[in-house]
């Protein structure tokens, strides 16, 4: 089974600009969580996307959202990017319910000048 | 708020054992341990539930405290390549929270020859 795929791999922005990052989780698997990694805050939760609904939000600012689409692809979007966005975005997958384990995706690096 | 884990960092030689240890000040569902490389996405690597179940490697083990809400990652005869940053996360107990994970700040385990 493929596993969990993330595109763009790296990614270079400046200031101001916007970014969409991309996610394909593995099959079956309906609910997408993203997540930031940077060496200061650690790994911290963004949102988790079930059946095309945001189900839990994490306390990032309303310039990140996300969507899940009905194939359970899911996108995440940063608005007005700010150096300190730059950062390791990992997305996970999971079969939908309690008790089930997650599993990542490569990660996008995403570096904002 | 998220889990404490220790010790920071550990060192060992090919053999030797360790434990690493992940602490929580609320009440939690589920217990989730990975192992990240360097430049790498994390690897699940075992889910510990409320309950006793228990979802993971072979050669891994791990153990949940309910009432102490702590969790244990024991890794017995290591190699090399056990080396990384291994982080515990937590889903709470309740409502939808399952895919929403917190994790420890991180231990570092190095494994030399």
């Amino acid at each position: 089974k493929a596993g969990v795929t993330q595109t763009p791999r790296y990614l270079i922005k400046t200031r101001g600009q916007q970014v969409t990052l991309s996610c394909s989780p593995i099959s079956g698997h309906r609910s997408v969580s993203w997540y930031q990694q940077t060496p200061g805050q650690g790994l911290q939760f963004l949102f988790e996307y079930f059946s095309e609904t945001q189900r839990n939000k994490g306390n990032f600012p309303g310039r990140f959202s996300g969507r899940q689409f009905s194939n359970s692809r899911s996108e995440m979007n940063v608005s007005t990017l700010e150096l300190g966005d730059s950062a390791l975005y990992l997305c996970a997958s999971r079969v939908a319910g309690a008790g089930n384990e997650q599993f990542f995706g490569p990660g996008t690096r995403l570096t904002v000048l | 708020q998220q889990p404490v884990q220790s010790p920071q960092a550990v060192i060992l030689r090919e053999g030797e054992d360790a434990v690493i240890n992940c602490s929580s000040s609320k009440a939690l569902y589920s217990v989730h341990w990975y192992r990240q490389k360097h430049g790498e996405a994390p690897v699940f690597l075992m889910i510990l539930l409320k309950g006793g179940e228990q979802k993971g490697h072979e050669k891994i083990s791990a153990s949940f405290n309910e009432k102490k809400q702590q969790s244990s990652l024991y890794l017995t005869a290591s190699q090399l390549s056990y080396s990384g940053t291994y982080f515990c996360g937590t889903a709470n107990a309740g409502g939808t929270s399952y895919g929403k994970l917190t994790f420890g700040q991180g231990t570092i385990l190095t494994v030399h020859p």
